[in-house]
């Protein structure tokens, strides 16, 4: 079936530095891929998404960018804090009409270091 | 943000058990999804939904059934539990011609 694969699996990095989250999808129609993050013992939450008619967008910190060609999104954080430190998914959708099911990555757990 | 309730919050059942788990969205949103959360394999779909009275099969449906009674409310059902169902489930919602999908808090399930 549709597979999301994301890596790296786990990402350390220092406070103040950027982190980068990959993405890459099978399915072409694919055309709104959103990113959740999801803080222990809370429920996923949206944070940032791009549809397929975009190549980036931007928004507090968090950018995403969206290659279709070669069929990978990536999510990439500018000067991380401790509050970034949680469980990120990305995830790709194939909109046919309607609602579209969404197809999620394994998560990404970044750990940010004083 | 859109809500999305989810009842019981936790529960302890034995394996043959039988459970229900509930969610409730009151933002008028059409579709609406069930999710199993576990270490290492991420967010599976089990079953969702396009409207009240209407089912789709997910991709991890086995051992789960589901109902939708209305627009609001969405049930998953596990008639004869196992421990391999121990997990975190997920209801989420989201409106027609917006895929965004917003999660409720989550229901922690231990089946001994």
């Amino acid at each position: 079936g549709e597979q999301v694969e994301q890596l790296p699996s786990i990402l350390r990095v220092q406070e103040g530095s950027s982190a980068s989250i990959n993405c890459t999808y099978e399915n072409s129609a694919s055309n709104y891929f959103p990113w959740y993050k999801q803080e222990p013992g809370e429920n996923p939450k949206l944070i940032i998404d791009i549809r397929s008619n975009m190549e980036r967008k931007q928004t507090q910190g968090l950018i995403v960018l969206l290659d279709k060609k070669a069929k990978r999104f990536s999510l990439h954080i500018t000067d991380t804090q401790p509050g970034d430190s949680a469980m990120y998914f990305c995830a790709a959708s194939a909109i046919t009409g309607n609602t579209g099911k969404l197809i999620f990555g394994l998560g990404t757990t970044l750990q940010v270091q004083p | 943000e859109a809500a999305v309730t989810q009842s019981p919050r936790n529960k302890v059942t034995v394996t043959g058990g039988n459970v229900t788990l509930s969610c409730r969205q009151t933002n008028s949103h059409n579709y609406m999804y069930w999710y199993r959360q576990d270490t290492g394999h991420g967010l599976r779909l089990i079953h969702y939904s396009y409207g009240a009275g209407n089912l789709q099969i997910g991709d991890v449906p086995d051992g789960y059934k589901a109902t939708r009674t209305t627009q609001e409310d969405f049930f998953l059902l596990l008639e004869l539990a196992s421990p391999s169902q121990t997990s975190l489930y997920f209801c989420a919602s989201s409106g027609t011609g917006e895929v965004t999908q917003y999660f409720g808090p989550g229901t922690r399930l231990l089946v001994l």
